[in-house]
């Protein structure tokens, strides 16, 4: 199994509609969660950091963390098209790891 | 405020060549991580300096090296080229080194390796 595990889409919603992305992760990482949003031929930004169980709001976006179940969400509320992107799971044991990416596209 | 710089933008090398690719991390920033990413991939982790020293090493072959200097600023080397690095290196910077600190992307290297 892979430190970090992602769906690779691609993942299409309407405008205005709520976006869920979906990571697991394995016994090897457990500390710190990162999500990152990638544009096309750009570099990773950061969108958020949560790092205990529970749910963690900046805005329209929402991380979730269960470590019980070791996964690890975004919910993207009120979806724009500029939201298009790949969205990248991070996760740190003794390195960091990244997931592949989720493909977001928000279709007018 | 000075975000995270890379140079060069693009870079083309030959088969058995080494490159070296230059990172100033963000203001008020001491820690370089750097990351190499190939097409449809995510980035996969390759080392992290602070204080001048590595301190965390993914799975990268020793051609790969690096160098942190006084002013956080950072470098990494890799030495014969294989086409299979042909990628995107990122370099991030944070506040503080370990697990824990969120890290800041610059805009990447993109090497091509001929």
């Amino acid at each position: 199994q892979k430190e970090v595990e992602q769906n690779s889409g691609p993942l299409s919603v309407p405008e205005g509609a709520i976006a869920s992305l979906n990571c697991t992760y394995s016994d090897r990482v457990s500390q710190s969660f990162f999500w990152y949003r990638q544009y096309s031929g750009k570099s990773p930004e950061l969108i958020m950091s949560i790092y205990s169980n529970g749910d963690k709001e900046d805005g329209r976006f929402t991380a979730q963390l269960n470590k019980a179940s070791q996964y690890v969400s975004l919910l993207i509320r009120d979806s724009q098209p500029s939201d298009s992107a790949t969205y990248l799971c991070a996760a740190t044991g003794n390195q960091f790891y990244f997931g592949t990416g989720t493909s977001l596209t928000v279709i007018p | 405020d000075a975000g995270v710089t890379q140079s060069p933008t693009h870079l083309i090398k030959t088969r058995g060549q080494q490159v070296t690719l230059r990172c100033s991390p963000k203001s008020g920033h001491d820690t370089v991580s750097w990351y190499q990413q190939a097409l449809g991939q995510g980035p996969q982790f390759i080392f992290q300096y602070y204080e001048e020293e590595e301190r965390q090493r993914g799975n990268f072959p020793d051609r790969f090296s690096g160098h942190q200097f006084p002013n956080y600023s950072s470098e990494l080397n890799v030495n014969a080229l294989l086409l299979g690095d042909s990628a995107l290196y990122l370099c991030a910077s944070s506040h503080g080194w370990g697990p824990s600190y969120e890290q800041y992307f610059g805009p990447g290297t993109r090497l091509t390796v001929t």
